[in-house]
């Protein structure tokens, strides 16, 4: 497509349920981020994708969140039992390369995520 | 690990004044640095980029910024302000992935 597409571009969930988030990548992007943005704050690095390497995790706030990449290209953020403070804008972003090759990234228009 | 810091939370300009947002990185060597705007109700949209070179860029809507590399500084600057300015304003480095500061408010006053 021609650009990042997230869907959907609203969930409003209770409390307790799991969501899925979903992300779709400019074709032929290798480096796929997700980034949370809760009112008022920064974008909060979560996870992100390079190619077939193992993905850095290194952001994910609790267990509770996780997020897989299938064939190199779809991303799905997956969060349980969601929680009121898990409430927030969520972003991707793709770009061609990624890691020490990096290249400028691709935002989508983000999913708001509400817990009530 | 890299971080970015974004000191100044809002900033209130008029119209027409110059303007410069601060924005300091920490890392070891030389990373990618960019500005992104994020204007209400729309996505993140990339100013400018450094990657080498010139340390003075040049990017869209009339801003530039300056990569200091004695004062681990990649600030942005406009010369007047216009009230389409108003916006969030993200600084963001990239070593092995993507960090972003905690973003500058601008408001712009008639």
């Amino acid at each position: 497509g021609a650009g990042v597409s997230q869907s959907p571009s609203n969930k409003v969930t209770e409390k307790g349920k799991d969501v899925e988030l979903r992300c779709d990548p400019i074709s032929g992007h290798t480096a796929l981020y997700w980034y949370r943005q809760s009112l008022g704050q920064g974008l909060e690095f979560l996870i992100y994708f390079q190619g077939n390497s193992a993905p850095d995790k290194s952001g994910l706030p609790s267990d509770r969140f996780s997020a897989e990449r299938t064939g190199g290209s779809v991303s799905t953020l997956t969060i349980q039992r969601t929680q009121q403070e898990d409430s927030a804008v969520y972003l991707c972003a793709s770009s061609l390369n990624g890691g020490w090759s990096y290249t400028e990234a691709f935002f989508g228009q983000g999913t708001r995520l509400t817990v009530v | 690990a890299q971080s970015v810091t974004q000191p100044d939370i809002h900033i209130t300009v008029s119209e027409g004044a110059s303007l410069e947002l601060r924005c300091n990185y920490s890392y070891g060597a030389t990373p990618y640095l960019f500005w992104y705007v994020q204007s209400p109700g729309q996505g993140l949209q990339l100013l400018l980029k450094y990657f080498s070179g010139d340390t003075l860029v040049q990017g869209i809507k009339g801003f530039e910024a300056e990569f200091k590399r004695s004062q681990s500084s990649f600030n942005l600057r406009k010369p007047s302000v216009h009230w389409s300015d108003a916006a969030e304003y993200f600084c963001a480095v990239a070593t092995d992935k993507l960090i972003f500061g905690t973003g500058t408010r601008l408001q712009v006053f008639p």
